[in-house]
């Protein structure tokens, strides 16, 4: 059964940069899009960024100066990098699995980021 | 930028009673619009694809229809478990998702 795991530090400090990685198991991460959502607490979805099969990747425009999605095929995991934080971007950040064009049909668990001094 | 609309922001709702959440799309986007429902430390959950398409698993109580920009997730039958917050999300251009409705059980 497909399984998608978020890691990274759960505590980042204002100006530095944010690591997550989504690791994937009991499927392969070739032929898929992978994407990057996040939610601060109590709020909307947002998604953030995704790439494709081929290795194009787009990013939601308002973070798009600042967001890093990259892919190592080799190890089956995906990596975000979102520089420059603030207490803003706090939120739990999912990552998920499309197939183009289609809608969002395996997320990971979540895990929480807290940006604070 | 496609932005999503969705209405009401939230909804009080007695058991068995027919829900309806509608969607509005910015610009059309064809029938690329679905619907998650997400409970309280959980992840979305897909309940309908492509605008009416049923989700294997989903309960028939969950439909939905429309096209082009007005989009509508109807539960009919509504049960204690369906309390949540339900999203609608575009995947017609770059990606994006509605503000969400907040379900509530009276």
């Amino acid at each position: 059964q497909l399984q998608l795991q978020e890691s990274g530090p759960g505590l980042v400090r204002p100006s530095e940069t944010l690591s997550l990685t989504c690791t994937i198991s009991g499927g392969s991460i070739s032929n898929y899009y992978w994407s990057w959502i996040r939610q601060p607490a109590g709020k909307g979805l947002e998604w953030v960024g995704r790439i494709s099969p081929s290795g194009i990747i787009i990013y939601n425009p308002s973070l798009k100066s600042r967001v890093t999605v990259s892919v190592d095929t080799s190890q089956n995991r995906f990596t975000l990098k979102l520089s420059s934080v603030t207490a803003a971007d706090t939120a739990v950040y999912y990552c998920a699995r499309q197939v183009s064009g289609t809608p969002f049909d395996s997320w990971g668990q979540g895990t929480l980021v807290t940006v604070s001094s | 930028e496609i932005v999503l609309t969705q209405s009401p922001d939230f909804q009080s709702v007695t058991p068995k009673e027919k829900v309806t959440i509608t969607c509005r799309a910015s610009q059309s986007v064809g029938s690329s619009l679905h619907w998650y429902q997400q409970k309280p430390d959980q992840s979305p959950k897909l309940l309908i694809k492509f605008a009416s398409q049923s989700i294997s698993g989903v309960p028939s109580r969950f439909s939905g229809s429309g096209s082009g920009t007005d989009f509508t997730l109807t539960i009919n039958g509504l049960e204690a478990e369906d309390a949540a917050m339900y999203y609608c999300h575009q995947s017609s251009s770059l990606l994006t998702f509605g503000g969400g409705t907040k379900v509530e059980i009276k």
